[in-house]
């Protein structure tokens, strides 16, 4: 099994792009998640989602969006990309427990 | 707002010892707690859940202070392979957990 999936592995946006992370699991989990992680601070909830068609806002996430069509795909969209969300972004699912949380490599995102 | 604190460190530790450390909870409600480990720019990974009446996992042992609300982590005879950043994690809902910013440790040989 490959796990947690994430695409791309590093990116640099302009300011004002727009972009989309993919994340795939083959797990079979219900539950997904997108953080956010900056230096010296601990993960943020960005959204997540409990099943394929639903979704519901994390800690931080104005100026993201999510979809979840299917169990195995929740791709986060960042629209108009700002200096602050520069970032390294964790995709995680999990079988139903909140802790036991499986994570991807992580996207490293630099905005200019 | 809940929080979880963690002494940032880095610990550093010679190889062989016992090293242990702490985080703190600000959410008296919260329900369940956890340690995950994250390796240089590396995806964090669970370590091991922390029960009520403490666990142990070979030289890992985890500790559960509701009265303080603190969570311990215990690592016995360190390897160089225990050189990481510890996150302490704690959750209120089957949805959404706060995590700590991480201890580093380092084990020097």
């Amino acid at each position: 099994n490959a796990g947690v999936t994430q695409t791309p592995k590093f990116r640099i946006l302009k300011i004002g792009q727009s972009m989309t992370l993919q994340c795939t699991q083959d797990m079979n989990h219900n539950y997904m998640y997108w953080y956010r992680q900056d230096p010296g601070m601990g993960l943020k909830l960005i959204y997540y989602s409990v099943g394929a068609g639903i979704t519901d806002k994390g800690e931080v996430p104005n100026g993201y969006n999510v979809s979840r069509s299917t169990t195995e795909d929740f791709p986060l969209r960042l629209e108009l990309a700002a200096p602050s969300q520069t970032s390294v972004y964790f995709c995680a699912s999990s079988p139903g427990t909140a802790g036991e949380q499986y994570f991807g490599p992580g996207t490293r995102l630099t905005v200019t | 707002r809940k929080e979880v604190e963690q002494d940032p460190g880095p610990f550093n530790v010679p190889e062989g010892a016992t090293v242990a450390f702490n985080c703190t909870y600000s959410n008296s409600a919260s329900q369940s707690f956890f340690w995950y480990r994250q390796d240089c720019r590396k995806e964090p990974k669970l370590l091991m859940s922390v029960y009520s009446s403490g666990n142990e996992d070979g030289r890992f042992t985890a500790q559960l202070n509701r009265a303080s609300q603190y969570i311990s982590l215990l690592i016995r005879d360190s390897k160089l392979s225990d050189s990481a950043t510890y996150l302490c994690v704690g959750g209120d809902s089957n949805y959404q957990l706060i995590w700590g910013a991480g201890t580093k440790l380092i084990i020097k040989p």
